[in-house]
């Protein structure tokens, strides 16, 4: 019944690494988003993307980037992982259709928890 | 870009009392306002949801008020149980970009048996 899936639960890497953390989501969603989730600050948005090859950032991209090559699959890229990215990362996807019942709800998955040492 | 804010950040309340969440938000072009549930370790999920087209909605125990005047809406939860203990998300997104939401930042809830 898992509906977005995110690869890796737990990461733990090391400052200047290269990391990549995997969403995908089987439901047909058009809109898929990554969130870092940090205690007392809430679900804050680093990039969405509307359609394949689509991006946006949000409001904190500084040191990530995305790709989206299949509509199914939003990857988040950190170039060089630094202490200050580690935090629980969120992905999430929505379909498309607003105003449509049921367009905006986001469904989310379960979370991968980055530590970099 | 649209920015939410949510209050209180705990909120402590015995079993069978009931909980209020408010968060104000301030584009008033957004139009769609959920709210989230996230249990201990757990992903976070929709428990109810409101457009900008009606101003309350009720799900057994849980009802959603919105004042788009005051730009402002509210989780009540009636009849607390210890199961309603959680983080509580409210979030405002509108037609545009993807449907994004901003969310606040989050009430902890704690029913005391």
């Amino acid at each position: 019944d898992v509906k977005v899936t995110q690869s890796s639960r737990y990461l733990v890497k090391r400052t200047g690494e290269k990391v990549f953390l995997e969403c995908v989501q089987d439901m047909d969603h058009e809109n898929m988003f990554w969130y870092r989730q940090d205690p007392g600050l809430g679900l804050r948005l680093i990039y969405f993307s509307y359609d394949v090859k689509m991006k946006e950032k949000g409001d904190i991209p500084e040191g990530y980037s995305v790709s989206r090559e299949k509509k199914e699959r939003f990857s988040l890229i950190l170039e060089s992982a630094s202490t200050n990215q580690t935090s629980m990362y969120l992905c999430a996807s929505s379909s498309r259709g607003a105003g449509l019942h049921g367009a905006n709800v986001l469904t989310f998955g379960a979370g991968s928890r980055l530590t970099v040492l | 870009g649209e920015n939410v804010e949510q209050h209180p950040s705990t909120l402590s309340v015995q079993e069978g009392d009931s909980a209020v969440i408010k968060c104000t938000y301030s584009d008033s072009a957004s139009n769609y306002f959920p709210w989230y549930k996230q249990e201990l370790g757990k992903r976070p999920q929709l428990i109810i949801d409101i457009r900008s087209n009606v101003g309350e909605k009720k799900d057994q125990r849980i009802a959603v008020t919105l004042n788009k005047t005051a730009k402002h809406f509210s989780l009540h939860i009636t009849e607390t149980q210890p199961e309603d203990s959680a983080v509580y998300f409210c979030a405002a997104s509108k037609n545009t970009n993807a449907g994004k939401s901003t969310f606040g930042d989050g009430t902890t809830l704690t029913v005391k048996p």
